[in-house]
C-alpha cells in the first residue's frame, strides 16, 4: 500500500473557526511533511516531522498548529485563519526523512478561508 | 526561498513528439528530482538524479544533470495525453528538506 490518504477533501472555514486536517500513511514511514501550495505556485515545506519529533517548522505562523500522534498520523490544526491562507494543503510521507527518500504525496485538502 | 527556477513555464505539444523542461538551481545540491503534478492533486515521484550522475533514464524519461551549470534537464519521450500535468523540480542540499522549482505545465493535445 504505497497510498498516503488526506481528509477532509475540501474544507471552507471562516476566521473565527478551529479546524483540523487530517493526513494517514500505513507504509510504515518515519518522515511526514505539510506543504501549503498556492494556485499555479510550487509546494512549499511548512512543516517535518521525523520519527513523531517535529524537526522543521518552516517559520509557519501559530495559526497553523501540527500534531503527530503516532507514527501513521499527521494532523494540522487551523485556527483564527486568513483569506490568504486559502490554498492546497498536501501531505507527504517519506521512508527516514533522508533528502534521498522518495516523497509519497496524498490528494490534498483544498482549504477556502472566508 | 525557492530553489529551482523552471523554463519553459508551459509547453504545448502534439501528441508522439518530445518535451523538454529545464530546471536551474542557485547553490550546491545532494540530488535533484522530478516530480509530476496532475491538476488539484498530489504530486508523484519520477525519478531522482544523485549530484555525481549525469544522466539517468526511466521508462520514457530521461534526466540529465550538469552541476557545473546548475541545471538540469527533463525529456519526455513519446509524448501522450495522459503527461498532460506540471512538472516540477526538487532539490535538497541537505537531510529532509527539499525545495520545489516553479514548475512547466505540460498539455500534450491528442
Amino acid at each position: 500500500d504505497t497510498e498516503v490518504t488526506q481528509t477532509p477533501k475540501h474544507l471552507v472555514m471562516g476566521m473565527t473557526n478551529k479546524k483540523s486536517l487530517k493526513c494517514e500513511q500505513h507504509m510504515g514511514h518515519r518522515a511526514m511533511y505539510w506543504y501549503k501550495q498556492k494556485a499555479k505556485k510550487p509546494p512549499e515545506l511548512m512543516f517535518v516531522y521525523s520519527y513523531e519529533k517535529l524537526s522543521i517548522n518552516e517559520s509557519v505562523p501559530s495559526r497553523f498548529s501540527p500534531e503527530c500522534p503516532n507514527s501513521s498520523l499527521l494532523n494540522l490544526h487551523l485556527h483564527a485563519l486568513q483569506p490568504e491562507d486559502s490554498a492546497l494543503y498536501l501531505c507527504a510521507s517519506s521512508r527516514t526523512g533522508s533528502s534521498t527518500d522518495t516523497q509519497y504525496f496524498g490528494p490534498g485538502t483544498r482549504l477556502t478561508v472566508l | 526561498s525557492q530553489q529551482g527556477e523552471e523554463d519553459p513555464q508551459a509547453l504545448s505539444i502534439q501528441e508522439g513528439e518530445n518535451a523538454t523542461m529545464n530546471c536551474s538551481y542557485k547553490t550546491s545540491i545532494n540530488n535533484l528530482q522530478w516530480y509530476r503534478q496532475n491538476s488539484g492533486r498530489g504530486l508523484v515521484h519520477l525519478i531522482l538524479i544523485r549530484s555525481n550522475e549525469r544522466e539517468k533514464h526511466s521508462g520514457r524519461l530521461r534526466v540529465t544533470l550538469d552541476t557545473s551549470k546548475k541545471s538540469s534537464s527533463l525529456l519526455i519521450t513519446a509524448s501522450r495525453a495522459a503527461d498532460t500535468a506540471s512538472y516540477f523540480c526538487a532539490t535538497s542540499g541537505g537531510y529532509q528538506k527539499v525545495t520545489f522549482g516553479t514548475g512547466t505545465k505540460l498539455q500534450v493535445i491528442p
